[in-house]
């Protein structure tokens, strides 16, 4: 079965500083990486992700992600928080021998400190 | 318009009433999905189904029932509901024919039970 742990259910950040929000999974195949940002009131929207191409993925918004299979992580990054990146974020897993089902984490709420 | 509309949006019922949730997509896809969501639990998975004759059970299905219409609705009755239903739920689609992609999201139905 698939899992998705994510360190840190809150993360503040100053506006400009670097946003590291981390997820590990688990999974006996390889597996698919997502990344979803949730505004207040409001849908889960994909940032990015992974499925077995480059291992460092880029998605919107100045947010990549990198894939390491070693240390079975896909933390999310930002090289600079804006104040408009406050909001919920999930790390989610699927494989094909789940039936490519997707499971998500308990999600990080990230705060940017003006 | 959204492609992944669920109503309503808010709703707020009795205990031991029955509701029922709507979700309806444009997208074409062929998976659909329903979560809820509770705070510092992630999205957790009720109920999936693979297409009009494939429903499956997710990790907390108890209390709940679906029923796929057509290929773009998917319902979701609380056949009784009680106070710890309460949370925001969401639908979600993906499709299994252009390879593997992201979930996509509705906007999501706030429940509340007294």
């Amino acid at each position: 079965a698939q899992s998705v742990t994510q360190l840190g259910s809150h993360v503040s950040v100053s506006e400009g500083a670097l946003v590291l929000l981390r997820c590990n999974y688990s999974s006996s195949v390889p597996p698919y990486l997502f990344w979803y940002v949730q505004y207040p009131n409001q849908g889960l929207q994909l940032l990015l992700k992974y499925t077995s191409a480059a291992t460092l993925v880029k998605g919107i918004n100045g947010f990549e992600a990198e894939f390491k299979k070693s240390e079975t992580s896909f933390h999310l990054t930002k090289p600079s928080a804006h104040m408009s990146d406050a909001a919920e974020y999930f790390c989610a897993v699927s494989a094909p021998n789940t039936g490519n089902q997707f499971y998500f984490g308990t999600g990080t709420s990230l705060t940017v400190i003006p | 318009d959204a492609d992944v509309t669920q109503t309503p949006r808010n709703r707020i019922t009795k205990t031991g009433k029955r509701i029922m949730l709507e979700c309806s997509q444009t997208k074409g896809h062929d998976r659909m999905y329903w979560y809820r969501q509770d705070p510092g639990l992630g999205l957790r998975l009720i109920y999936y189904s693979f297409d009009v004759k494939d429903i499956n059970k997710g990790e907390i299905s108890d209390g709940y029932s679906v029923s796929r219409q057509a290929q773009a609705k998917f319902s979701l009755s609380l056949e009784s509901a009680i106070p710890n239903q309460t949370a925001l739920y969401f639908c979600a689609t993906s499709d299994s024919r252009t390879g593997h992609t992201e979930a996509f999201f509705g906007q999501g139905t706030r429940l509340t039970v007294v």
